[in-house]
């Protein structure tokens, strides 16, 4: 496809569950980018990718959270053990590489968990 | 710590009206700015960025911002306000080349007809 895409585009886990959300990027792109943005407020760094080596992934809030690239292009983002604080909609972006060159966002995966 | 902060969660305008969304930042040092839009169900577009170039910076959809480094601040404006504009806008900066982004909470625009 031409942008961004993420799948499930609405998730609704129990406390406790596992969840796995997808990000495919625009075909070339070689960062990849995660965050998370709570209700109200501004989209939050999660993690970063170059190709498939995670380059930073400082603001991971929690060991609950995991973040992979195995092949270089599709990335899936974890949780473990779901709690109601991570409710938020999970943003993935794109680019031809580096911060300064323009992130292509998608959707996001809106996740909500009982 | 750097940090963005846009005044005004909510801005009403009428059709036809000034636009002017309000970000300041805090840096030592000149930063990278970017403004993004979020419309309804749709990821983040962006509209314009400053990279330490012109300091009027010119975007898409008719918007435009001016950094001005005495003020630390980066507004967006619009002369001309249009009923598509309505979406939620979201001023954002890096320290540096190799810094993660970060955005403000962002302002919900809306327009009146």
């Amino acid at each position: 496809g031409a942008g961004v895409s993420q799948s499930p585009r609405y998730k609704v886990a129990k406390r406790g569950q596992d969840v796995a959300l997808r990000c495919d990027p625009i075909s070339g792109h070689v960062s990849l980018f995660w965050y998370q943005q709570a209700l109200g407020q501004g989209p939050e760094f999660l993690t970063y990718f170059q190709n498939e080596a995670q380059l930073d992934k400082s603001g991971l809030p929690s060991d609950r959270f995991f973040a992979e690239r195995p092949e270089g292009s599709v990335s899936t983002l974890k949780i473990q053990r779901t709690q109601q604080e991570d409710s938020a909609v999970y943003l993935c972006a794109s680019s031809l590489g580096g911060e300064l060159n323009e992130q292509f966002f998608g959707p996001g995966t809106r996740l909500t968990v009982l | 710590a750097q940090s963005v902060t846009q005044l005004g969660s909510h801005v009403s305008v009428s059709e036809g009206a000034l636009v002017l969304l309000r970000c300041n930042y805090s840096s030592s040092v000149p930063p990278y700015l970017f403004w993004y839009v979020q419309y309804p169900n749709q990821g983040l577009q962006l509209l314009l960025k400053y990279t330490s170039a012109a300091t009027l910076v010119k975007g898409i959809n008719g918007f435009e911002a001016e950094f001005k480094k005495s003020e630390t601040s980066f507004h967006l404006t619009k002369p001309s306000a249009h009923m598509s504009d309505a979406a939620e806008y979201f001023c954002a900066v890096i320290m540096n080349r190799d810094d993660k982004i970060i955005f403000g909470k962002g302002t919900r625009l809306h327009i009146l007809p």
